[in-house]
């Protein structure tokens, strides 16, 4: 059973601080890895993907990945109460629409 | 752009309606999909439409019927239905990025059956 973990949370973070939200998933054949953010009663928006190793930056978003720790965060710099929502952690095999979703870390942003 | 629009946005139907939830996309992604999520629970993934060539959740019950009537174009036929049906139905569409496919979601429709 191909399995995405995180946190259900909520994390709250203050104003101004910088959110961590971590993903681990079982699927070592796992190519893809995206992060959507859902406010209630909206759906998912893509905020962030990222294919290899390392880390990658855009705007206040930062994606870090770990393939060999199997393992991938998204880091938010600068949070605004505007950021409080669901993170919902995607994870897919290479070349395939098969995404399999964890079940979302709460974040609150604390003004 | 990055626009799938879903119609209606909320529906209330009764268990022996029949209504449809239609999407449309103009990105020219070829594979559309059908979600259902529950509330505090991840989109669960119902059907796939890629490259005209249909795949089914096979824990969807026969009362879900997807259409794709063009590559634009893609609707979920409802039919006696079930109180424990009602969710945020999305449709989504996929654009191929190198080896990967980003899904993009729509707004959804919210269903409540009664």
């Amino acid at each position: 059973q191909k399995e995405v973990e995180q946190n259900s949370g909520p994390l709250s973070v203050p104003e101004g601080a910088i959110a961590s939200l971590n993903c681990t998933y079982s699927d070592r054949g796992s190519q893809s890895f995206f992060w959507y953010r859902q406010y209630s009663g909206k759906s998912p928006e893509l905020i962030m993907f990222i294919y290899s190793n390392g880390d990658k930056e855009d705007g206040r978003f930062t994606a870090q990945l770990n393939k060999a720790s199997q393992y991938v965060s998204l880091l938010i710099r600068d949070s605004q109460p505007s950021d409080s929502a669901t993170y919902l952690c995607a994870v897919a095999e290479g070349g395939t629409y098969k995404y399999i979703f964890g079940t979302g870390t709460r974040l609150k942003v604390l003004a | 752009d990055t626009e799938v629009t879903q119609t209606p946005k909320h529906l209330v139907m009764g268990m022996t309606n029949k209504k449809s939830l239609k999407c449309e996309q103009h990105m020219g992604h070829r594979a559309m999909y059908w979600y259902k999520q529950k509330a505090k629970k991840p989109p669960e993934l119902m059907f796939v439409y890629s490259y005209e060539k249909l795949s089914i959740n096979e824990s969807v019950p026969s009362r879900f019927s997807p259409e794709c009537p063009n590559s634009s174009l893609l609707n979920l036929h409802l039919h006696a239905l079930q109180p424990e049906d009602s969710a945020l139905y999305l449709c989504a569409s996929s654009q191929r990025d190198r080896a990967n496919e980003k899904l993009f979601f729509g707004s959804g429709t919210q269903l409540s059956v009664l």
